[in-house]
């Protein structure tokens, strides 16, 4: 059963376009929630995150969006550039401890 | 990732046979954790460590077991390799709270 459930499989964006990643939770104990970027032979590296208090948090071009009612929280990134072109994985965990991913979006930002 | 190395980077080996993957981390950090990477599936949890012989499962620890004798090193043990252990394994580490995690930069392991 997948805990966190993520939106779509891969994404295509023009250069200066926003890209949205959806991710859906089921445990409402969850209390952290953080977005990771990857590159192709890397290991994923933090991006930005959000705790349940607020609904939105903003880092430059990224913002997370977070609905706690609705149980959803989205990575929103302006102004998208080919340097962005990656893999995203959003996360869920309790006390930010064994995080719990969803299952990746591929994005690719065209010039 | 600086403070965190993987070895090896990559190990073909064979069904049946056992396969010792290393992480060594330079940041005395207490928490470490073993994931595998699929597609389709994400990242999930093999087994985690809070210390020095504290460790316990994850979410798929069938057919793994770890071991963690100092706090720098957490190692991922295929106890008889199958095909369907054939995955990209990353550990990763962290200080706690918001700190996020470090990830290594992963082993791809092929089981023929």
């Amino acid at each position: 059963q997948q805990q966190v459930k993520q939106s779509p499989q891969s994404l295509i964006v023009q250069k200066g376009g926003i890209s949205i990643i959806n991710c859906a939770y089921e445990n409402t104990a969850f209390d952290y929630f953080p977005w990771y970027q990857q590159f192709p032979g890397k290991g994923p590296a933090l991006l930005i995150a959000i705790r349940p208090d607020v609904s939105e948090k903003k880092e430059g071009r990224f913002t997370i969006s977070f609905n706690k009612s609705a149980k959803q929280f989205s990575l929103h990134i302006m102004d998208s550039q080919p340097g962005d072109s990656a893999t995203y994985f959003c996360a869920a965990s309790i006390e930010a401890d064994k995080l719990i991913f969803g299952t990746g979006t591929r994005l690719q930002v065209f010039p | 990732d600086a403070g965190i190395t993987q070895s090896p980077r990559h190990k073909v080996t064979e069904t049946g046979t056992p396969v010792t993957l290393r992480c060594h981390q330079t940041e005395n950090h207490r928490y470490m954790y073993w994931y595998r990477q699929d597609p389709g599936h994400g990242l999930r949890l093999i087994h985690y460590s809070y210390g020095v012989k504290d460790t316990d499962k994850g979410e798929v620890s069938d057919g793994y077991s770890v071991s963690r004798s100092k706090t720098e090193d957490f190692l991922l043990t295929l106890e008889s390799a199958t095909s369907s252990q054939t995955s990209v394994y990353f550990c990763a580490i962290t200080a706690g709270a918001e700190n996020g995690y470090t990830f290594g930069s992963g082993t791809r392991l092929t089981v023929v």
